[in-house]
């Protein structure tokens, strides 16, 4: 079935280093949606992509889907303590469903 | 403000024991989802409901149950027959159509320890 990787697993940078998380589909995706969630919290939206070779940018944060749409990443310029938290991907199965991948836990030494 | 309530926050079960988890929603979203996530992991899904009084079953719905009796609100009852029920338990919920807008919205989310 359709599964979604999440590369790395964890990622410690000092802080102002840059940092990137990769999501991969087995499948081509309709659209692609990143979460953060803080330590002890919950994940909260930050962007659904949905065109091939898509980018946005939120201040910091640099978010591209793949030409193919089957992969994704999530970059973020300069790292701040703020940036703590996990990173997760989710693709849909349909649009009542979603894919997580296992999330990319950042640690940001000060 | 809109948005997801889940109690309790922490709860503690012993061995045996059925437990049901609340979550209610005032932004009269259609979908309603159930995650669990273990440390360390990314989120499973348990149950999912696209309308009142239907729900589907996720990847993990074994020893779990759900109702869906109104809108606001999808509890998840734990029951005994789970076999490693300790977990942080997510509720989410959705708009539930297909405008491209179907974000996750989630609850803050109940931490369950069975003794």
């Amino acid at each position: 079935g359709q599964q979604v990787m999440q590369i790395p697993q964890y990622q410690h940078v000092q802080e102002g280093e840059d940092f990137t998380t990769y999501c991969n589909s087995s499948t081509t995706l309709s659209n692609i949606q990143w979460y953060k969630q803080r330590p002890g919290g919950h994940p909260v939206f930050l962007i659904q992509l949905v065109k091939s070779g898509e980018v946005k940018k939120q201040k910091r944060l640099t978010f591209q889907f793949g030409e193919a749409k089957k992969n994704s990443s999530l970059h973020i310029t300069a790292t701040q303590t703020t940036d703590v938290g996990t990173y997760f991907c989710a693709g849909p199965r349909n649009f009542n469903k979603f894919y997580f991948g296992s999330g990319t836990k950042l640690n940001v030494k000060p | 403000d809109g948005g997801i309530t889940q109690s309790p926050k922490y709860l503690f079960r012993k061995e045996g024991q059925n437990v049901t988890l609340s979550c209610e929603q005032n932004l009269n979203h259609d979908a309603m989802y159930w995650y669990r996530q273990d440390p360390g992991q990314g989120l499973r899904l348990i149950y999912y409901s696209q309308i009142v009084n239907d729900f589907q079953k996720g990847d993990i719905a074994e020893g779990y149950s759900v109702s869906r009796e109104k809108k606001e609100s999808f509890p998840l009852t734990v029951t005994s027959a789970q076999k490693n029920p300790t977990a942080f338990y997510l509720c989410a919920s959705s708009i539930g159509d297909s405008s491209g807008a179907n974000v996750l919205t989630f609850g803050a989310g109940s931490r369950l320890t069975v003794l």
